[in-house]
Order: C-alpha cells, then sequence, then structure tokens
C-alpha cells in the first residue's frame, strides 16, 4: 500500500511557466516532507523540505505547500526552465523534529520543460 | 566537498553470483543508508547505518543480502547469491544526525542475467 502517492507519473510544461507537482499520504503520523529531484544516472539531489508546522517554504524558484487536513502537498517551481526536467519524488517521515532518517517516499513524477 | 562516493557505477553479472557494493559517505556523516530503487519506483530502504551500528535492516533480505560498516565511514552491500530480481539501482546515502536531508551516491545499476 503506497502511502506516499504521486499519482502524476508525467508533466509537460513551457518553459517560463509554473510547474506544479502533487503529492498526497495517508499516514497522519508524518510530519516532515522532503522533495529530490533526480537527473538520469545520478542519486536524487535535495531540494526543499516542509515541517508539519508551517503550510509554505519558499526557496528561490522553488515553494512548497502543504495542507495537513487534506493530506497533500504540492511543489511550485516558477519560472521553470529546461534544466528542471527531471524526476520529482516527494518523501514524508515519521519523525519530528526534521529527523528524516526513515523516509517513505513516492514513485516519482517526470517533469519536461520545454523550451 | 566531496559528495558520497560508490562503485563499481555499473555491474552486469550472471545470477547465483555474488556482487559486492561500496560507499564512501560525506566526511562525518554518522548516518549511512543503502537503498535499492527499480524502474519506475522510489528508493526502498535496506538498511541504516547510526556510525557502525545497523539500526534498522527491517528490510534487508537477510538470507542472501549482507552489509557492513565496520569503522563507522565506508560501508559496503553485499548479494550472495544474486537473483533474476535484484536487477535495480543501488543508492548509497548519508546525513548527519539530527539533520534533514539525506545526500545520495549517483548509485550501482545492478543487471542480473
Amino acid at each position: 500500500d503506497q502511502q506516499v502517492k504521486q499519482n502524476s507519473p508525467s508533466l509537460s510544461v513551457q518553459e517560463g511557466r509554473i510547474s506544479i507537482l502533487n503529492c498526497d499520504y495517508t499516514n497522519s503520523m508524518f510530519d516532515y516532507f522532503l522533495w529530490y529531484k533526480k537527473y538520469p544516472a545520478e542519486g536524487p539531489t535535495f531540494l526543499i523540505s516542509i515541517s508539519s508546522i508551517k503550510d509554505k517554504n519558499e526557496d528561490g524558484r522553488f515553494t512548497v505547500f502543504l495542507n495537513k487536513s487534506a493530506k497533500h502537498l504540492s511543489l511550485h517551481i516558477v519560472p521553470s526552465q529546461p534544466g528542471d526536467s527531471a524526476v520529482y519524488f516527494c518523501a514524508a517521515s515519521p519523525d519530528n523534529a526534521g529527523n528524516n532518517r526513515k523516509l517513505i517516499w513516492g514513485l516519482g513524477t517526470s517533469l519536461a520543460v520545454n523550451p | 566537498e566531496a559528495g558520497v562516493v560508490q562503485s563499481p557505477r555499473y555491474k552486469i553479472i550472471e545470477k547465483k553470483q555474488p556482487v559486492a557494493f561500496w560507499c564512501n559517505p560525506i566526511s562525518g556523516h554518522n548516518t549511512l543508508y543503502w537503498y535499492r530503487q527499480n524502474l519506475g519506483q522510489g528508493p526502498e530502504l535496506l538498511i541504516r547505518y547510526e556510525n557502525e551500528e545497523a539500526v534498522d535492516d527491517s528490510q534487508l533480505p537477510k538470507d542472501r543480502f549482507s552489509a557492513e560498516r565496520l569503522k563507522g565511514v565506508d560501508s559496503t552491500l553485499k548479494i550472495q547469491p544474486a537473483e533474476l530480481g535484484d536487477s535495480a539501482v543501488y543508492l548509497c546515502a548519508s546525513s548527519l544526525v539530527r539533520v534533514g536531508e539525506q545526500f545520495f551516491g549517483p548509485g550501482t545499476r545492478l543487471t542480473v542475467l
């Protein structure tokens, strides 16, 4: 049973527009969430995280929104660039205080940003 | 700062053969993880070390998989004997204790024929 769900396997966006990647979770004990980006033949790279005490975290072009009541989070990339084309993984942790030693991963969403 | 180093990057073996993967984490990172990632899936944790202690190996198929981190620095993951279903990318990651993000190596792509 998938506890972290990324229901869109792929997304295509025009350069300069907004990319919105969605993630849903089922376990109410999750209280720390992370987004990772993965290029082919490389390991995942940490992008941005959010604790359950917040509903928004922003870092440059990347913003993560958390809706705890809906058990939903989303990653917004504005503006999207061709170099953002990668697979994006949502991950969640049942530990608190940012102690993400055990991560539960989604299946990933492949983002293509077209020039 | 050097990242997580893994070797080999690629390995092709026949079923029933043994195989080993090596990982050197980022200097100073106490926590080391081995993951397996199948195509179209997210990483699946196999084992987590805090220094030299394996604190979570519940997902490690212990009949054929073994791992060690003898001096609390680098680590080796072994499969013996390998099966066709073991074909995957094996990822190593490390993190500082009590810090959020995990840093991943490039992975070893294993193909079992």
